[in-house]
């Protein structure tokens, strides 16, 4: 695709659901970031793909989020048993090359993640 | 926890003035970048500049680096309404990018 496209766009929840946010990339960017950002705050790092392998899972904040990749391509962020204080913006990007080499991303516009 | 703070917080001007953003960050860098959000959504890549570089021009956008104080500056000149967003500097971190908080920048008609 011509960007890298999240859905769904926004997500209502009630507490204890799980929730799955989707990631495309943009079409032969190997490498794919998930980051979090509340409300009025900055973005903080969750978790980085080269390929389909989590080089730094580091960000996860906690075992009730796991991510996946497969296809070197679409990306699942998972929370399970959500809480609220998991509300916020989980937006996601793509860089053509990861890691050490890696210059800048490409962002989605993000799903809003609201747990009642 | 963040790499990057940047200061002010919130930044209000009229069109035509210049806004400075300053960015500080904790350690080493191969590269500073600068990004900016509108509404709370995705971020766009404004710049980038690395560590062997001390400043860097696009278009309006001027960008410094001080790498002994481990800070960098973000001008834009003769600024517009539609540059109203967020703007937040990023630094790599081994595979990864690390945001600053972020300045928020609000230019009136």
């Amino acid at each position: 695709g011509a960007g890298v496209s999240q859905s769904p766009s926004n997500k209502v929840t009630e507490k204890g659901k799980d929730v799955e946010l989707r990631c495309d990339p943009i079409s032969g960017h190997t490498a794919l970031y998930w980051y979090r950002q509340s409300l009025g705050q900055g973005l903080e790092f969750l978790i980085y793909f080269q390929g389909n392998s989590a080089p730094d899972k580091s960000g996860l904040p906690s075992d009730r989020f796991s991510a996946e990749r497969t296809g070197g391509s679409v990306s699942t962020l998972t929370i399970q048993r959500t809480q609220q204080e998991d509300s916020a913006v989980y937006l996601c990007a793509s860089s053509g090359v990861g890691g050490a080499l890696m210059k800048k991303l490409f962002f989605g516009s993000g799903t809003q993640l609201s747990v009642l | 926890s963040q790499q990057g703070e940047e200061d002010p917080q919130a930044l209000s001007i009229q069109e035509g003035e210049n806004a400075t953003m300053n960015c500080s960050y904790k350690t080493s860098i191969n590269n500073l970048q600068w990004y900016r959000q509108n509404s709370g959504r995705g971020l766009v890549h404004l710049i980038l500049i690395r560590s062997n570089e001390r400043e860097k021009h696009s278009g309006r956008l001027r960008v410094t680096l001080d790498t002994s104080k481990k800070s960098s500056s973000l001008l834009i000149t003769a600024s517009r309404a539609a540059d109203t967003a967020s703007y937040f500097c990023a630094t790599d971190n081994t595979d990864k990018l690390i945001f600053g908080t972020g300045t928020r920048l609000q230019v009136f008609p």
